[in-house]
């Protein structure tokens, strides 16, 4: 079965430091893969997407993500964490369904924290 | 830009009501969403609709039924509200095909169920 797994709940940098997030899927196909950022209150963002070709995506406020598709692993990084970053960042995979209909499977989240 | 809407950002109701959640979304997207979120489980999906009058189950269905009498509008029902279906509800849309799969997300409801 289709699943998404982010194996850390919580993750605290200062400002400024680099940040990696892991997603680690498990899908049978070519995956397509997606990370959402969720601030406090809000719905959830887009932040980037894969869905074939380059390994290494760029998205919004300066993040990007790599496909391994040895590892399973489609990880989240920027490279200086702006206190703004504080936020639950969500890894999901599109996984089909007896409609058609692609729907999202999404991890558990990761809730960033942002030191001063 | 995109607007998926919720009608309530909060919402308190008692045990056994019957309880309207409704979205509406303004970019002519054949599908919509409704997730449940609770701490630690991430999002789960509970229903979707890919046309008119046309739906799914999702992982978790049990206790939920839904509607879409309009392209535009998705309501999830608790036809019986219990405690446990205390939790925030996200809906969601997007464009059929798998390239345009892109979800777009109201801000969320909160329902708390005394």
């Amino acid at each position: 079965a289709q699943s998404v797994t982010q194996p850390d709940i919580h993750i605290t940098v200062s400002e400024g430091a680099s940040l990696e997030l892991r997603c680690n899927y498990s899908y049978g196909a070519t995956p397509y893969l997606f990370w959402y950022v969720q601030s406090p209150g809000q719905g959830l963002q887009l932040l980037l997407k894969y869905f074939s070709g380059d390994t290494l995506v760029q998205g919004i406020k300066g993040f990007e993500a790599e496909f391994k598709r040895s590892q399973s692993s489609f990880n989240l990084r920027k490279p200086s964490v702006h206190w703004s970053d504080a936020a639950e960042y969500f890894c999901a995979v599109g996984a089909g369904s007896t409609s058609g209909t692609y729907k999202y499977i999404f991890g558990t989240g990761t809730r960033l924290k942002v030191l001063a | 830009d995109v607007k998926v809407t919720q009608s309530s950002r909060y919402l308190v109701k008692r045990t056994g009501e019957k309880v309207f959640l409704e979205c509406v979304q303004d970019m002519d997207h054949e599908n919509m969403f409704w997730y449940r979120q609770d701490p630690g489980l991430g999002l789960r999906l509970i229903y979707f609709s890919y046309d008119v009058k046309m739906k799914e189950k999702g992982d978790i269905p049990e206790g939920y039924s839904v509607s879409r009498e309009k392209k535009e509008r998705f309501s999830l029902i608790l036809e019986s509200a219990s405690t446990n279906q205390t939790s925030m509800y996200l809906c969601a849309s997007s464009l059929r095909g798998i390239a345009k799969n892109i979800q777009y997300f109201g801000a969320g409801t909160r329902l708390s169920v005394l």
